[in-house]
């Protein structure tokens, strides 16, 4: 089967620019996450959802980020606007049971 | 709240040599425990995972983990290391309660460095 698609590999951008991943799953997972991960440390969770709506969105910066999965499918991570510290590893994960995730390659942004 | 404590940032081996990575984790019930492979610009790769039963797990790539409730620890081991081993390991354990069920906590890692 198909793994989780992830673009860009890579983004390099200013701060206070915008910016935007796409993440497409594992044919027929219903719940798909996003997670950062800062140089040095592990994944942490940004958002998850359950086909199309959110499970868990507590560690989302808000003011600076969104996310949408439309028809349940395919999603979308925005910032905007970006900061130094939003330089990181993106990673994108599905899952169509609990706990058996499956990683795409991720997005490596960095923020000048 | 669950959390996961990974002691070694770095740990360096001779190829053919034992390896055992440390994890120590903070639950208050039976956790699911999981084991993660990251190597450079790639994503994670799921080693092992511990749901119930045996607590001796084997998995992929030749590794084991044994969970030691008693201790809170999910130790990776291999008996013999390869230099394809290197990598970063991440020991992640699953979040059970609350609106983030199914989703993973995971340890700082520990980057596995091979000598030949």
């Amino acid at each position: 089967e198909a793994g989780v698609a992830q673009s860009p590999r890579y983004k390099i951008i200013e701060k206070r620019q915008s910016v935007a991943f796409w993440c497409n799953p594992i044919s027929g997972h219903a719940t798909l996450y996003w997670y950062q991960q800062i140089l040095g440390q592990g994944p942490k969770l940004l958002i998850q959802f359950q086909n199309n709506g959110v499970v868990d969105d507590s560690q989302l910066p808000k003011d600076r980020f969104s996310a949408e999965r439309l028809k349940g499918v395919d999603s979308t991570l925005k910032i905007q606007p970006a900061k130094l510290e939003d330089s990181a590893v993106y990673l994108c994960a599905s899952s169509s049971t609990g706990f058996t995730l499956h990683f795409g390659n991720g997005t490596r942004l960095t923020v000048t | 709240a669950q959390s996961v404590t990974q002691p070694d940032i770095h740990i360096t081996v001779s190829e053919g040599a034992s390896l055992e990575l440390r994890c120590n984790y903070s639950y208050g019930a039976t956790p699911y425990l999981f084991w993660y492979v990251q190597s450079p610009g790639q994503g994670l790769q799921l080693l092992l995972k511990y749901f119930s039963g045996d607590t001796l797990v084997q998995g992929i790539k030749g590794f084991e983990a044994e969970f030691k409730r008693s201790q809170s620890s999910f130790n990776l081991r291999k008996p013999s290391v390869h230099w394809s081993d290197a990598a970063e390991y991440f020991c992640a354990v699953g979040a059970t309660s609350g609106g983030s069920q199914g989703n993973l906590i995971f340890g700082k890692g520990t980057k596995l460095s091979v000598k030949p």
